[in-house]
């Protein structure tokens, strides 16, 4: 299985909502990350975790809340939303504490709408 | 600080047509280079990759890229281009170990946008 899997593919929410988005793997990866991604834009890297523990937060507002409850699972719980948080949410997977960064395994995103 | 070039932001073929994207490199060691190919909506796949060896290297759905040291490129290559290539395509380098952090940050350049006329 070298798959990403991202659940929703889709999310409408409120600026009220409280949602979260999940993303899977079988890879025995040990490295997951966030993305998120405009329109006509690169993905720009949110957060990493390695081991099941936080590496990096790009200064990502705290209305984003990341979780890594196993190695296989990684979410990102969504409270009180802007509109201007739309985007495509993407995550990735990798080998864990590594060097360099020799391999990428994207899932297929979640089209992330705030009303 | 690596970065990504990218420099044409919208290229337009005729389908049949030979393809070249360009990617340009900022990297300080030997880099760790990717292709990825998006549809509309969709996620990030990888069509080729290259790490070290061979300087040309084969990719999925015909792609091809050769990487340049003294040119500090790596351009995408497709000797005939087919209407279901109309995507946006990434070029990225993977990071080095940065400030003791090892997380291997991927730097994506601004992304190029195919369209194929029939």
């Amino acid at each position: 299985d070298t798959e990403v899997t991202q659940t929703p593919k889709h999310l409408v929410m409120g600026m009220t909502n409280k949602k979260s988005l999940k993303c899977e793997q079988h890879m025995g990866h040990r490295a997951m990350y966030w993305y998120k991604q405009k329109a006509k834009k690169p993905p720009e890297l949110m957060f990493v975790y390695s081991y099941e523990k936080l590496s990096i937060n790009e200064s990502v507002p705290s209305r984003f809340s990341p979780e890594c409850p196993n190695s296989s699972l990684l979410n990102l719980h969504l409270h009180a939303l802007q509109p201007e948080d739309s985007a495509l949410y993407l995550c990735d997977s990798s080998q864990g504490k590594i060097l360099l960064r020799t391999e990428a395994f994207f899932g297929q995103g979640t089209r992330l709408t705030v009303v | 600080a690596q970065s990504v070039t990218q420099p044409d932001i919208h290229i337009t073929v005729s389908e049949g047509a030979s393809l070249e994207l360009r990617c340009n490199y900022s990297y300080g060691a030997t880099p760790y280079l990717f292709w990825y190919v998006q549809s509309p909506g969709q996620g990030l796949q990888l069509l080729l990759k290259y790490f070290s060896g061979d300087t040309l290297v084969q990719g999925i759905k015909g792609f091809e890229a050769e990487f340049k040291r003294s040119q500090s490129s790596f351009n995408l290559r497709k000797p005939s281009v087919h209407w279901s290539d109309a995507a946006e395509y990434f070029c990225a380098v993977g990071q080095t170990n940065a400030g003791g952090t090892s997380y291997g940050k991927l730097t994506f350049g601004q992304g190029t946008i195919l369209t194929v006329h029939p």
